[in-house]
């Protein structure tokens, strides 16, 4: 069975400060993707990251960072310096690479970053 | 930038009745998907598209929604006879191949039933 776990159904943080946003994922498969999509008030899906389960080698782009541990089944994501623009939706999903090709998402954590 | 486009923003409809969701997809992608979001809920995937057929699909996807490509850029989704909690958002996505690479996602089809 696929899962994804996200925990935290809404954070408030005020601007400039760092924020994670959890996600725990369940699989058999041992060849997957993990991905974060990020929704904004206007209601589209922006992809912001995909990691295969093979590369466990922290990212970072700009003020997003990711930090992906097999061993805790566990994909977070990591906001730096926060800004009013981050307000959104994050979606943490999954997509088993030999059982099908559907991603599996998470309930997503709403993130309110206040000015 | 190649973009997926969905048609139209926003529908609404009666209960009962037939609607069609179009999609067009990023032209040189092979893999086609419906999403779907109920109003504060996760997204859920429907079904799945390749080769002119449907690769997968979920339990949600019953005998009342069908997909079609009908002439090799358009990708609909038709609910035949909509009920009230069909209501959601509606995301179309495509894939260039199968190993999981990003899903671009449309800008999504607000369905409200009445």
């Amino acid at each position: 069975a696929q899962k994804v776990t996200q925990a935290q159904t809404e954070i408030s943080v005020v601007e400039k400060e760092d924020v994670t946003l959890d996600c725990v994922y369940e699989t058999r498969d041992t060849t997957y993707y993990l991905f974060w999509y990020k929704q904004p008030p206007s209601g589209e899906l922006v992809f912001l990251i995909r990691r295969n389960s093979f590369d466990e080698q922290n990212e970072i782009s700009g003020r997003y960072s990711w930090n992906f541990q097999k061993s805790t089944s566990s994909f977070n994501f990591t906001i730096t310096a926060s800004q009013v623009v981050d307000s959104a939706v994050y979606f943490c999903a999954l997509s088993p690479v030999f059982t099908g090709n559907q991603f599996y998402f998470g309930t997503g954590t709403s993130l309110t970053v206040i000015p | 930038e190649p973009e997926v486009t969905q048609t139209p923003s926003h529908q609404v409809t009666q209960m009962g009745q037939e609607v069609i969701l179009r999609c067009v997809p990023i032209s040189n992608h092979l893999y086609f998907y419906w999403y779907r979001q109920i109003l504060g809920q996760k997204v859920e995937f429907l079904v799945s598209f390749y080769n002119n057929e449907i690769s997968e699909k979920s339990e949600i996807f019953d005998d009342q929604f069908s997909v079609e490509r009908p002439d090799g850029s358009n990708f609909t989704l038709k609910i035949r006879s909509t009920k009230l909690e069909d209501s959601a958002m509606y995301f179309c996505a495509s894939q260039t191949g199968g190993e999981a690479g990003e899903l671009f996602f449309g800008e999504g089809s607000r369905l409200t039933v009445l």
